[in-house]
């Protein structure tokens, strides 16, 4: 079955304790993205991938960081966290040409105390 | 930036009637218009989508219109049914051009049966 899939669905940690949401798409997509999303603020891209080893930033990119090693993998580093990334955050996929029409992962809740 | 203004953001409609929800994007290059459904709890999903040479699509109940002079494209939902009930983003990219793909802030339709 064609999926995205994220690890953790719920997250609850503290200020300043490093995390890694993962992201694995089966689906040979060259393009990745994470969204984080809040209220009133829609879905804001945080960073995407073009493909292995690219990636850049979207609109809100401070206080994460991403990899893209292996195609089917983009996990997103929160290296300190902050109660403000407290969010849903979304990972989704697509191939390259197709920018607009991702297919997105179940969600990761994401709290921080 | 890039923005995508996204109005209203509520939408309350009785069963039966239509619904508009309506965007305005800043970025000339946009090329590409997605409009993604998201259900309570659920990832959000595509719908439908056009693309800059085409001034309007249909799929069955869903419409979309496109001017780019004015650069504003809405989604039409005629004889609304409650399972339309949702928050429905539109959103816009440069297609094959770049990876971001910016989205409005949503619309919270509700459909009362």
């Amino acid at each position: 079955e064609a999926q995205v899939t994220q690890n953790p669905r719920y997250l609850i940690t503290v200020t300043g304790k490093k995390l890694t949401v993962t992201c694995s798409q089966n689906m040979n997509h060259e393009y990745m993205s994470w969204y984080r999303q809040d209220p009133g603020l829609g879905l804001r891209q945080i960073y995407y991938s073009m493909n292995v080893e690219v990636t850049d930033k979207g609109d809100v990119p401070e206080g994460y960081k991403v990899s893209r090693k292996e195609k089917r993998n983009f996990p997103l580093i929160l290296e300190s966290p902050s109660p403000n990334q407290t969010s849903l955050y979304f990972c989704a996929s697509s191939y390259r040409g197709r920018v607009g029409e991702q297919y997105f992962g179940p969600g990761t809740r994401l709290t921080v105390t | 930036g890039e923005n995508v203004e996204q109005h209203p953001s509520t939408l309350s409609v009785q069963e039966g009637d239509s619904a508009v929800i309506k965007c305005t994007y800043s970025d000339s290059a946009s090329n590409y218009f997605p409009w993604y459904k998201q259900e309570l709890g659920k990832r959000p999903q595509l719908i439908i989508d056009i693309r800059s040479n085409v001034g309007e699509k249909k799929d069955q109940r869903i419409a979309v219109t496109l001017n780019k002079t004015a650069k504003h494209f809405s989604l039409h939902i005629t004889e609304t049914q409650p399972e339309d009930s949702a928050v429905y983003f539109c959103a816009a990219s440069r297609g094959n051009q770049g990876g971001k793909l910016i989205f409005g802030q949503g619309t919270e339709l509700s459909v009362k049966p």
